[in-house]
């Protein structure tokens, strides 16, 4: 168990509907990031937010918004689902802004399914 | 933006037979660390390598820091069923505020008993 937390584990939705992917970070981690995992991309990184401030963005879309909120849980809302979006969504922390020594702790994921 | 080229896709081993994989980049790297992925769950840290040419071991696991900093490759000496899962290189720079990680496509793992 990493400590970190994600809800919901599965969600099923259609096309054209909107999301919210939550996250517990690990007591005491400021740092969070989001990643997204499907078959053919492997891992990418979408964005990273330290104490509740927006520090680093990657691939992600215009229709995928997150932040963090003051208790440092973090939300990644995902609107106009595609087919496309359908992937295991990670969320990881890690206690410094940086994380330093590389090591992030993953949460189990949260895994979309747009029909 | 940077990527990494990891491989092989996958490999289908007999257990205790070693296996190897690599990764490579386009550009350097100032920290190479390798993450395993078990079904069901999020990938986890199994070694970190800080240096160029630098050489780590974890158990049965060995890696190494390439001198070019552009690569990387991990051994997994005689094998053993639960070292199946997915296996993901991954490259960080320090700049500026960001610590993200780039992350290769993985190399899946499978241990014939």
């Amino acid at each position: 168990d990493s400590g970190v937390t994600q809800t919901p584990k599965h969600l099923i939705t259609a096309t054209g509907q909107r999301v919210t992917l939550r996250c517990s970070p690990r007591s005491g981690d400021l740092s969070v990031y989001w990643y997204q995992q499907s078959l053919d991309q492997g891992l990418q990184f979408l964005i990273q937010y330290y104490n509740g401030e927006e520090r680093a963005k990657g691939n992600i879309l215009e229709r995928f918004s997150a932040q963090q909120f003051p208790d440092l849980h973090s939300e990644l809302n995902l609107s106009s689902l595609e087919l496309g979006d359908s992937a295991l969504y990670f969320c990881a922390s890690s206690v410094r802004l940086l994380a330093n020594t590389g090591e992030l702790f993953f949460g189990e994921g949260s895994r979309l399914t747009v029909l | 933006g940077q990527q990494l080229n990891q491989s092989p896709q996958s490999m289908f081993i007999q257990e205790g037979e070693d296996v190897s994989m690599n990764c490579t980049s386009s550009s350097i790297f100032n920290t190479w660390l390798w993450y395993k992925q078990e079904p069901g769950e999020g990938p986890v840290l199994l070694i970190a390598l800080y240096k160029a040419g630098e050489l780590t071991s974890n158990g049965r696991l060995t890696a190494q820091f390439g001198i070019t900093r552009k690569d990387s490759f991990l051994n997994i000496s005689a094998s053993i069923p639960s070292d199946v899962g997915i296996y993901f290189c991954a490259g960080q720079n320090y700049g500026g505020s960001q610590g993200n990680l780039i992350f290769g496509k993985g190399t899946k793992l499978s241990v014939k008993p």
